[in-house]
């Protein structure tokens, strides 16, 4: 079936240090996204790539997308503990228009 | 206005009750979406309403029952629910469901429990 693969499931990041998540998938997809669930709370949206090879950067995060547009990555700068809680991606597949999200990625920030 | 609102909060509700979860968002949004969420699960995708059809229907049961009055609301009605449908339920809303306008803005949630 058409699904988003996210890893890892889990990162205990010490402040200060950087982490990355990835995100992949078999099929080819329209777009991604990203979001950010702090505990307690819902998906809040953080970026949306739709361009093969696209990167763009909010302040210490840089988003980017793979040429084939298979895949993506979130790389977190500087960690704070502000940082905390689970980051989600989530791919449009051509001619679907549901958002299969990743089982996302819980990170925890050691202070 | 980029917010949605959602309401109640939390819902403590036994199996018998009749009860809805309602939404609301004044972005001009024309796609509407609810999500059930467990504790450490991605949200799954319930229903989809655009331009206030129900589009998208994940093979719910049909003790959930979803309502679009208009263009800013949309309601979900639960009867003869299980304990074991007791999770967040997310509302959430798009410019559009397909291409590059379905980046989803997600209310905060109703945090339901059937007991």
């Amino acid at each position: 079936g058409q699904q988003v693969m996210q890893i890892p499931q889990y990162q205990h990041v010490q402040e200060g240090e950087d982490f990355t998540t990835y995100c992949n998938s078999s099929t080819t997809l329209s777009n991604i996204q990203w979001y950010k669930q702090r505990p307690g709370g819902h998906p809040v949206f953080l970026i949306q790539l739709v361009k093969s090879g696209e990167v763009k950067k909010q302040k210490r995060l840089t988003f980017q997308f793979g040429e084939a547009k298979k895949n993506s990555s979130l790389h977190i700068t500087a960690t704070q503990t502000t940082d905390v809680g689970t980051y989600f991606c989530a791919g449009t597949f051509y001619g679907n228009n549901r958002l299969a999200f990743g089982k996302g990625n819980q990170v925890v920030v050691i202070p | 206005d980029t917010e949605v609102t959602q309401t109640p909060k939390h819902l403590v509700m036994g199996m018998t009750n009749k009860k809805s979860l309602k939404c609301e968002q004044h972005m001009g949004h024309r796609a509407m979406y609810w999500y059930k969420q467990k504790a450490k699960k991605p949200p799954e995708l319930m229903f989809v309403y655009s331009y206030e059809k129900l589009s998208i229907n994940e093979s719910v049961p049909s003790r959930f029952s979803p309502e679009c009055p208009n263009s800013s609301l949309l309601n979900l009605h639960l009867h003869a629910l299980q304990p074991e449908d007791s999770a967040l339920y997310l509302c959430a809303s798009s410019q559009h469901t397909s291409g590059v306008y379905n980046e989803q803005f997600f209310g905060p949630g109703t945090r339901l429990t059937v007991l």
